[in-house]
């Protein structure tokens, strides 16, 4: 099936561990983005890649760092996690064209930070 | 920063039509109005987007006012699967970002 696929979809881990989060497309776009839904379903952006090179970087702490090897992966690594990075993570690919922009998201990763 | 405003929640009936009203009043001439949904634990899924015509798709009609201050996404025929969490977005020409505000929780009922 063509789709946006993220791995793992549940993680759970103590404070201070770092960890990473894996999220591939094969609808062959050139821009991807990782999205964090909080507690309270507010779902904020976080970094956005086109074609390997990183377009969006909104205030979010240096511990997280994406990383695109090549235009269908961008994975999310998390050093030192906290409580509040539980939440929700979502993927996301996108057409290089921005008059119509159609995003389609991953289902999904619940991180718990114990 | 979301520059919408939507009623928290709204319920209608399944087979009748569901509005969704909007309101963005401080839209500019460059910024395009758009309508993702979000099913309970599921990613966000695109609707429909417009500029200042209405448009149609498979899944729903997007009314805009003249003045684009507001518009209004419309179900033609809700069914139980229509149920999620309902979001209108302002996104400029050039920007390939969305900020999401708290959308309309939208329930449809047997």
């Amino acid at each position: 099936d063509t789709a946006v696929s993220q791995t793992p979809k549940y993680l759970v881990t103590q404070m201070g561990n770092d960890k990473s989060i894996k999220c591939e497309q094969n609808l062959g776009h050139d821009t991807m983005y990782w999205y964090k839904q909080d507690s309270k379903k507010f779902l904020k952006i976080m970094f956005s890649y086109n074609n390997k090179e990183l377009i969006i970087n909104e205030t979010v702490p240096n511990r997280f760092s994406p990383k695109s090897p090549d235009k269908a992966h961008l994975n999310l690594h998390i050093n030192s996690l906290e409580l509040g990075d539980s939440a929700v993570y979502f993927c996301a690919s996108s057409q290089d064209t921005l008059a119509v922009n159609e995003q389609f998201f991953g289902p999904g990763t619940r991180l718990t930070v114990l | 920063d979301a520059k919408t405003t939507q009623p928290t929640s709204m319920d209608c009936a399944e087979g009748r039509a569901a509005n969704l009203p909007c309101n963005h009043s401080t839209i500019s001439g460059n910024e395009y109005v758009y309508w993702y949904r979000q099913i309970h634990s599921q990613g966000p899924q695109y609707i429909i987007h417009g500029l200042k015509n209405n448009e149609t798709n498979e899944m729903a009609s997007l009314i805009i006012t003249e003045d684009r201050k507001s518009s209004t996404l419309i179900l033609p025929h809700a069914t139980l699967r229509d149920t999620a969490v309902y979001y209108c977005i302002v996104r400029v020409v050039d920007d390939y970002k969305l900020s999401f505000g708290a959308g309309t929780t939208v329930t449809v009922r047997a």
